[in-house]
């Protein structure tokens, strides 16, 4: 069964900094990954969806990479600002008709940009 | 273009009640997928639905269910509810069953006390 897992579970940071979150995944069939962000009490942004042949995806001051074959994914943003405060979740999914789950899910990063 | 609307927003239920949340996907969007989110398991995978036809299913007891209507919009169902059904239920759309990309809604609250 995939497990996903992300470290660390919170994260404080002054604004401005740049910084990286992880997530890694126990079995690497995985058909892409996706990262989100979440606001608290609302529903999933999707940020970023790195397909499985890809090594890296980028958006604005928002950068992924995906290492299949060690499991492991990294979000990298850029000058952060306190906007950027959400938890952010990972979430591999499994190829067409290969298994159950639609996406599985990290245990997030709780991201907490200090003016 | 409308995004994905749940609802109730907010219900309050009682343990062994029944409830019904409602989703209406993004328009032209026939995959419709419904999480269930709590603090302590997180995030996880209950059903989808694609064109009114159950196309996968999570590891959750037979007291949840769903559908789908011809128009796309799907319901779940909770039956005799527990405690631990407390949580927030979100639901996500995409344009097919095999598009990953998905578009999720605000949730719906529901707390059984």
């Amino acid at each position: 069964k995939q497990e996903v897992t992300q470290i660390p579970a919170a994260l404080s940071v002054p604004e401005g900094e740049n910084l990286v979150l992880n997530c890694s995944f126990t079995d690497s069939a995985i058909y892409n990954l996706q990262w989100f962000r979440q606001d608290p009490g609302k529903g999933l942004t999707s940020l970023l969806l790195i397909q499985s042949s890809q090594r890296e995806q980028t958006s604005g001051r928002l950068n992924a990479s995906l290492d299949k074959s060690s499991g492991r994914s990294t979000l990298y943003i850029a000058a952060s600002q306190p906007g950027d405060s959400a938890t952010y979740l990972c979430a591999v999914s499994a190829p067409p008709n290969f298994g159950n789950e639609k996406l599985t899910f990290g245990t997030g990063t709780r991201l907490t940009i200090i003016p | 273009k409308a995004g994905v609307t749940q609802t109730p927003r907010y219900l309050i239920k009682t343990r062994g009640q029944q409830v019904t949340l409602s989703c209406s996907p993004i328009s032209g969007h026939r995959s419709v997928s419904w999480y269930q989110q709590t603090p302590g398991q997180g995030l996880q995978f209950l059903f989808e639905y694609f064109s009114e036809t159950q196309r996968n299913k999570g590891n959750f007891p037979g007291r949840f269910s769903g559908r789908q209507f011809s128009n796309s919009r799907s319901e779940m169902n909770v039956s005799t509810l527990e405690l631990g059904d407390s949580a927030l239920y979100l639901c996500a759309s995409s344009r097919t069953s095999d598009s990953y990309e998905q578009y999720f809604g605000p949730g719906t609250r529901l707390t059984v006390t």
